[in-house]
C-alpha cells in the first residue's frame, strides 16, 4: 500500500511570508503527526491530529498551525516566515487500532527561508 | 544532512560485525519505544519497535533491549552491511497518552567497506 505523502519535496520561501505543506497519511490511518527537524534541535513534536481534531501541541509559536480534513489528509501552515523556520518537515500517521502500531513517516518537505 | 549541527554521537564498525547502539529515555511513563534509521534526505524509517512489558524483541538482523530499571533502550544490528550507514534515533511515547513521539538526538553510524 502507498506510504506517507508529502508535498512539495522542497521549498523556497523570503520571511515574512507564509507556507503550507500537505500530508496524506496512509490509507486508513487516522492519525496524523507533523515534526520539526533541524540540525540544531534535532526532531520536535509540533503537532497531531485525530479525527479533524488537534489532540496534542508541541512548544511552537502561534505561526505553526494546522488542519486535518475528512479524509484525513493534513495541512500545516506556517505564517509570517522567520529564518529559523528552515528545516525539514515530517508527517507521521499511525492507526492505533492495529497491532502493527508504529508511526510511519513520509519523505518530508525542504522548507528553506532565504 | 539534517542532524550536521547536532553533537550526534558516531560509531563506526567493520563490515559484518555486529554493532550497539544506546539511547537513555528519560519519562518513566513511557511505554513504547521505536527504532528509526533515517538516510539523508529521507524520512525516519521504521525499524523495529517495543511495548514496557517486554524486555526483548527480534526482528531480521536486529535487536531490542529494553532496560526499564536504568531507562535504557539499545539496538543491536548483526552483521552489518555498507547499508546500514545512516543515522539512528529511538523515540518514547505514552501509549495512552498523548501521540507525541520523543526523540532522541541519534546516532550516526557508520560502516567501513
Amino acid at each position: 500500500k502507498a506510504g506517507v505523502t508529502q508535498t512539495p519535496r522542497y521549498l523556497i520561501k523570503t520571511r515574512g511570508q507564509q507556507v503550507t505543506l500537505s500530508c496524506s497519511p496512509i490509507s486508513g490511518h487516522r492519525s496524523v503527526s507533523w515534526y520539526q527537524q533541524t540540525p540544531g534541535q534535532g526532531l520536535q513534536f509540533l503537532f497531531e491530529y485525530f479525527s479533524e481534531t488537534q489532540r496534542n501541541k508541541g512548544n511552537f509559536p502561534g505561526r505553526f498551525s494546522g488542519r486535518q480534513f475528512s479524509n484525513s489528509r493534513s495541512e500545516m501552515n506556517v505564517s509570517t516566515l522567520e529564518l529559523g523556520d528552515s528545516a525539514l518537515y515530517l508527517c507521521a500517521s499511525n492507526n492505533r487500532d492495529s497491532l502493527n502500531y508504529g508511526y510511519t513517516f513520509g519523505s518530508g518537505t525542504r522548507l528553506t527561508v532565504v | 544532512g539534517e542532524n550536521v549541527g547536532l553533537h550526534l554521537p558516531t560509531l563506526s564498525v567493520q563490515e559484518g560485525d555486529n554493532s550497539i547502539i544506546n539511547c537513555a529515555y528519560s519519562n518513566s511513563a513511557s511505554d513504547y519505544f521505536i527504532w528509526y534509521k533515517q538516510e539523508s534526505g529521507k524520512g525516519p524509517q521504521f525499524i523495529i519497535d517495543i511495548r514496557s512489558n517486554m524486555d526483548k524483541r527480534q526482528g531480521q538482523r536486529v535487536t531490542v533491549l529494553l532496560n526499564k530499571t536504568v531507562k535504557h533502550l539499545s539496538l543491536q544490528i548483526a552483521a552489518t552491511q555498507p547499508g546500514d550507514s545512516a543515522v539512528y534515533f529511538c523515540a518514547e511515547n505514552a501509549l495512552f497518552g498523548n501521540e507525541k513521539l520523543t526523540f532522541g538526538t541519534g546516532t550516526r553510524l557508520t560502516i567501513i567497506p
